[in-house]
């Protein structure tokens, strides 16, 4: 099945600053790659996501890039607030024909430090 | 936030009782999954189901069970088989149809084991 492994586990910014978080896909047939946020005490909430037809994909501060041929996608967030202060995880789509089912990293805690 | 509901927000357990969880949706999704949450773990998925009347076992499915009767529900009984039931869990539902649907988590419940 898709492993998926997400770095750093911790990254703390100074607000304005950007952040970068990382992840690595095992299954090369994998299609969809989507960003959550989830906030402390929240459930977790879609941010971005991308297809594997697409190498970028920008949302106002965030962005999510995509290397099929390294099997790695980042999130980037610019001009960090401290709202954006949160658990994000990744995830890939399990290959496999009609399986909607995604496999999550181990989630990267963000402190944005007035 | 509203859409999918899960109760109770807290439940407590003794040792070689079994337990169930409620999920609800009223989003007229055809897809449900449960995950796990445990600190630094991610989201571990439990069980999905993309039909009423069918489900399939995730990642971590031992000592869990669940019924898909109705489209709107998505029941989670951990049994006492479960070795290490203290746990956040998170029940999700997305369209179906496509596998780039966006998946909506519910709130939440998390379960003590006493």
């Amino acid at each position: 099945g898709e492993n998926v492994e997400q770095h750093p586990s911790t990254l703390s910014v100074q607000e304005g600053d950007s952040a970068v978080i990382k992840c690595t896909y095992s299954d090369s047939a994998s299609n969809y790659f989507p960003w959550y946020k989830q906030e402390l005490g929240k459930r977790p909430q879609l941010i971005i996501d991308i297809r594997s037809n697409v190498g970028e994909k920008k949302d106002q501060r965030i962005a999510v890039t995509l290397n099929k041929t390294a099997k790695h996608f980042s999130l980037h967030i610019t001009e960090t607030q401290p709202e954006d202060s949160a658990v994000y995880f990744c995830a890939a789509r399990d290959s496999g024909g009609s399986n909607y089912k995604l496999t999550f990293g181990k989630g990267t805690l963000l402190t944005v430090n007035p | 936030d509203g859409g999918i509901t899960q109760s109770p927000k807290y439940l407590f357990r003794k040792e070689g009782q079994n337990v169930t969880l409620s999920c609800e949706q009223n989003l007229n999704h055809d897809a449900m999954y449960w995950y796990r949450q445990d600190p630094g773990q991610g989201l571990r998925l439990i069980y999905y189901s993309q039909i009423v009347n069918d489900f399939q076992k995730g990642d971590i499915a031992e000592g869990y069970s669940v019924s898909r009767e109705k489209k709107e529900s998505f029941p989670l009984t951990v049994t006492s088989a479960q070795k290490n039931p203290t746990a956040f869990y998170l029940c999700a539902s997305s369209m179906g149809r496509t596998a780039y649907n966006e998946q909506f988590f519910g709130p939440g419940t998390r379960l003590t084991v006493l």
